[in-house]
């Protein structure tokens, strides 16, 4: 079984452009969670979707967006890069929204912005 | 709000050395508690998980137990090997709340 496939695996930008990242869940699984990973931050929430609605929304600008397909892929966007946004983006699945629920992460898209 | 604190790293230990991570957490109700770990070049994988009072969670040689008295869910392995050395991230989730993580702590460990 295939496991969380995220793309690209690297991104170049430059201030001010936009970016779209994008999430392939795990076979059958409903659910997908974005995170932010930094090394002074740690993880952060940025947002999840289940059955194509976001239900939970982590405290990032509204320059931060997502959606989810009815294939249960996803895609991230960031418009308006800041070079404060060079992170690794890390996207999970679950079967279910629960919360106590095993997420399965994907590699991530390290991100630079220069 | 909900927060997860751990100690800073990172954590360096020889071989066969015992570890202990240390991790608290606040939360106004009854969360579920988990220890990831990420080996590098990698997205996080689930090591162990309790989800109530005095569960031990427990997954290749690694331990941990919720305790609601002191808040807190320490990861612990008795024998560690170099292949254990990653980032190790505790979690909690609550009600409707995707997990909450904390800041990590690197584990290095030499022969």
């Amino acid at each position: 079984k295939a496991g969380v496939t995220q793309t690209p695996r690297y991104l170049i930008k430059t201030r001010g452009q936009q970016v779209t990242l994008s999430c392939s869940p795990i076979s059958g699984h409903r659910s997908v969670s974005w995170y932010q990973q930094t090394p002074g931050q740690g993880l952060q929430f940025l947002f999840e979707y289940f059955s194509e609605t976001q239900r939970n929304k982590g405290n990032f600008p509204g320059r931060f967006s997502g959606r989810q397909f009815s294939n249960s892929r996803s895609e991230m966007n960031v418009s308006t890069l800041e070079l404060g946004d060079s992170a690794l983006y890390l996207c999970a699945s679950s079967l279910t929204a629960a919360t106590n629920e095993k997420l399965f992460f994907g590699s991530g898209t390290q991100l630079s912005v220069l | 709000g909900n927060s997860v604190t751990q100690m800073e790293g990172p954590v360096t230990l020889s071989e066969e050395a015992f570890l202990t991570i240390n991790c608290t957490y606040t939360a106004t109700g009854y969360p579920s508690l988990f220890w990831y770990v990420q080996y590098p070049g990698e997205g996080l994988q689930l090591l162990l998980k309790a989800t109530k009072a005095d569960d031990k969670g427990s997954n290749k040689g690694f331990e941990a137990t919720y305790r609601k008295e002191t808040t807190s869910f320490h990861l612990e392995k008795g024998s560690v090997q170099v292949s254990d050395s990653a980032v190790y991230f505790c979690a909690l989730s609550e009600n409707t709340d995707k997990l909450i993580f904390g800041t990590g702590t690197r584990l290095q460990v030499f022969p």
